[in-house]
C-alpha cells in the first residue's frame, strides 16, 4: 500500500515534443506529491509538487495533473529540450499530523531522452 | 543559493568495516533525512531525524545503522559493519518543512 508505481521506465521524445510520465498510488493518506529530476551522478532535485486540493499545477514548461479519485498524477513537460534529458522520479508523502515526518516514497523512475 | 553538501563523494571499504557518511544540511532546516539508491533502482527512505532524535526509520535501517547530529550542523550516517549489499548511493536531504526536501549530491559507497 505504500508503493508508488511509475511508468514508463524510459521515454524518448523529439525536441519540442511533450513528455508525459505517469504515477499511481494506493495509500490515501498521501497528501503531497513532488516530482524530482536527477542527472547522472547528482542528487534528486525538486522540480514541482502538488497537493490533492488542486487538479493541476504549472511551473514554466512543467505541469502536474492530479486525479484524486483515480489516485494518479502525471508530469507533463511541454516543448521538451535535450537539456531535459534526465531521470524523473515521482514521490509521495504524508504531511504533518500523522506519524510520518515527511518520508518520501519514490516511484521507480523514468529515464527521459530528448533527441535534438 | 544554499545547498546540502555531502562528504566523501566516493568511499570504498572492505566488508565488515565501519563507515561514516557526512552531510551538512541547509542551515535553517529542521528536518533531516537519509535515503539510498542502489544502482539503477529507485530512491529508498532510510531514516528521518527531527528535534535531535530519529522520527521514523525504514526496515532497511537496522541495528547496523545509526545517525547523529554531533555539533548542530553536521548530520552523519554510520554503518557499523558494512555488507556487500550496502553498496549504493547514499543521499542526505534536509527541509525547513517536512515536505520540501532538498537533496545533497550523494556519497557513492562501494563495499568489497
Amino acid at each position: 500500500q505504500q508503493q508508488v508505481k511509475q511508468s514508463p521506465q524510459s521515454l524518448i521524445v523529439q525536441k519540442g515534443g511533450i513528455s508525459i510520465i505517469n504515477c499511481a498510488y494506493e495509500n490515501t493518506a498521501f497528501d503531497y506529491f513532488p516530482w524530482y529530476q536527477q542527472f547522472p551522478g547528482k542528487g534528486p532535485a525538486l522540480l514541482i509538487a502538488i497537493r490533492p486540493d488542486v487538479s493541476e499545477k504549472k511551473e514554466g514548461r512543467f505541469t502536474i495533473s492530479f486525479n484524486k479519485s483515480a489516485k494518479q498524477f502525471s508530469l507533463h513537460i511541454m516543448d521538451s529540450q535535450p537539456g531535459d534529458s534526465a531521470t524523473y522520479f515521482c514521490a509521495a508523502s504524508t504531511s504533518a499530523g500523522g506519524t510520518s515526518y515527511g518520508k518520501l516514497t519514490f516511484g521507480q523512475g523514468t529515464i527521459l531522452t530528448v533527441h535534438p | 543559493e544554499p545547498e546540502v553538501t555531502q562528504t566523501p563523494s566516493h568511499q570504498v571499504t572492505q566488508m565488515g568495516q565501519e563507515v561514516i557518511l557526512r552531510c551538512v544540511p541547509i542551515s535553517n532546516h529542521l528536518y533531516f533525512y537519509w535515503y539510498r539508491q542502489i544502482l539503477g533502482q529507485k530512491v529508498e527512505f532510510l531514516v528521518s531525524f527531527y528535534n535531535n532524535e530519529i522520527s521514523e526509520k525504514s526496515e532497511i535501517f537496522d541495528d547496523q545503522f545509526s545517525v547523529e547530529r554531533p555539533d548542530g550542523s553536521n548530520f552523519t550516517l554510520k554503518i557499523r559493519s558494512t555488507k556487500l549489499e550496502d553498496s549504493a548511493m547514499y543521499f542526505c536531504a534536509s527541509g525547513r518543512y517536512q515536505e520540501t526536501q532538498y537533496f545533497g549530491p550523494g556519497t557513492r559507497l562501494l563495499v568489497l
